[in-house]
């Protein structure tokens, strides 16, 4: 169980936008600590895709997107393409027992 | 570039030892905490703990204590992830990750860039 909540599976046609959640609670995201994204093609490590909740790495096309507000993030893909297939992952410090650093539990994005 | 590059792949038996490097380049090795996370088959990446690349001071996730040990060798700039007592349950692609921020003025708002391409530890007898 993650301490950062994103749904499982996200779908999309090409040329369209998808969004995928990242629910967190008071001792993390509604504490107000950032929020980053990692995308992890197949067989790959992850890659930074957003930082500090909104902003992107050199490199990154600008049809990816970030925000948040209150105890949840977003990321948002535009102009879906059959390269962003891949898993996403959400994010942020946590204060309490449970650690520092957490993940969400990931998102499959597929592109249709 | 700024590049971090693992050791390669480990198959070992329950109950043996295996260590896990992690070689750094492109940057000032003790200004940047390493991060090592884990990613067991099919699931999601779990963090393990951080190393203070400065004092050599190691941080375990709860989960990771115990049986798991982060070392350096800072004269070959290299981070170490040491497992003993090996399970099968600690089958697993394991990855370094480099703070964003220097040790200087890292936070809570830091994030992990760049990660090592990771190493795949098999437990199986």
């Amino acid at each position: 169980q993650s301490v950062l909540t994103q749904p499982p599976s996200v779908s999309g046609a090409p040329g369209q936008r998808v969004t995928i959640s990242c629910t967190g609670s008071s001792s993390n995201i509604g504490a107000g600590y950032d929020v980053h994204w990692y995308q992890q093609l197949p067989g790959t490590a992850p890659k930074l895709l957003i930082y500090g909740n909104s902003n992107r790495p050199s490199g990154v096309p600008d049809r990816f997107s970030g925000s948040k507000s209150g105890t949840s993030a977003s990321l948002a893909i535009t102009g879906l393409q059959a390269e962003d297939e891949a898993d996403y992952y959400c994010q942020s410090y946590d204060s309490s027992l449970s650690g520092h650093w957490v993940f969400g539990g990931g998102t499959k994005l597929t592109v249709l | 570039q700024v590049q971090l590059v693992q050791s390669g792949s480990e198959l070992k038996k329950p109950g043996a030892s295996v260590k896990v490097s992690c070689k750094a380049s492109g940057y000032t090795f003790t200004s940047y905490a390493m991060n090592w996370v884990r990613q067991a088959p099919g699931q999601g990446l779990e963090w393990m703990g951080w190393i203070n690349t400065n004092t050599g001071n190691p941080t375990y996730a709860q989960g990771f204590t115990g049986r798991f040990v982060f070392s350096l060798d800072t004269s070959v700039s290299t981070a170490y992830l040491q497992i003993s007592s090996l399970k099968a349950e600690d089958t697993a692609v394991y990855y370094c990750a480099r703070d964003s921020l220097s040790i200087a003025v890292a936070g809570t708002g830091d994030w992990f860039d760049p990660w090592g391409q990771g190493t795949l530890v098999t437990v199986s007898s």
